[in-house]
């Protein structure tokens, strides 16, 4: 399907685990992002790339890896989940020709 | 530094009066801005963009740069507009997007 698409949707781990979050867009867009969408903090940005091999740090990268080694894909892992980073995480893509921003749907991580 | 402002986490209004969500923002450069909305259940999609000018259900926002501000307006507010809204700035010389904090529109009947 083209598009941009996440997964998993849902996701329950434990404090201390690693887990990854994946992204993969068919448009070959150039430019990827991850936000973290949490109450009262709005979207907050905590990797973005440019191209592929390119990557750069946002608001928020504490606690988080990324690579881009495909234009498509753009997976987010979380070296040693914590607590705090139970929230919503958002994938999203763009072309520097456009710059309209193309959201996942979303996936909603719970670290007990 | 680059940084987007909504100072209202809520807005509620009835159904038919005017709406205004207020976005400041602040970027050394000509920015781009934009407005996002977020439907329950539904994907985070853009409502409409400063360079285009154009009115998107009934939305319309003016750059005011002396201001600094992107605010989004709607004459008559309906039931459907409740969602939440973000307003955004385009960094082009970061390659980045930049979101305010958010406001959640609710319409009451």
């Amino acid at each position: 399907d083209a598009g941009i698409t996440q997964s998993p949707r849902y996701k329950i781990t434990e404090t201390g685990r690693q887990v990854t979050l994946m992204c993969h867009q068919t448009w070959s867009h150039s430019y990827m992002f991850w936000y973290r969408q949490d109450l009262g903090h709005g979207l907050r940005l905590i990797y973005y790339s440019a191209a592929a091999d390119i990557t750069d740090k946002g608001e928020v990268p504490d606690g988080y890896v990324v690579s881009r080694s495909k234009t498509e894909n753009f997976p987010l892992t979380l070296e040693s989940a914590t607590r705090s980073q139970t929230s919503v995480y958002f994938c999203a893509s763009s072309d520097p020709t456009n710059t309209e921003a193309f959201f996942g749907q979303g996936t909603r991580l719970t670290v007990v | 530094a680059q940084r987007v402002t909504q100072p209202e986490k809520l807005l509620s209004v009835f159904k038919g009066a005017p709406v205004e969500l207020k976005c400041n923002y602040s970027y050394s450069g000509s920015p781009e801005l934009f407005w996002y909305v977020q439907y329950s259940r539904q994907r985070l999609q853009l409502l409409l963009r400063h360079i285009s000018r154009e009115s998107i259900k009934g939305f319309t926002a003016d750059l005011n740069k002396g201001e600094t501000s992107f605010h989004l307006k709607k004459p008559f507010a309906q039931e459907e507009d409740s969602a939440m809204y973000y307003c955004a700035l385009y960094s082009s010389s970061a390659s980045k997007i930049i979101f305010g904090s958010g406001t959640r529109l609710s319409i009451r009947p």
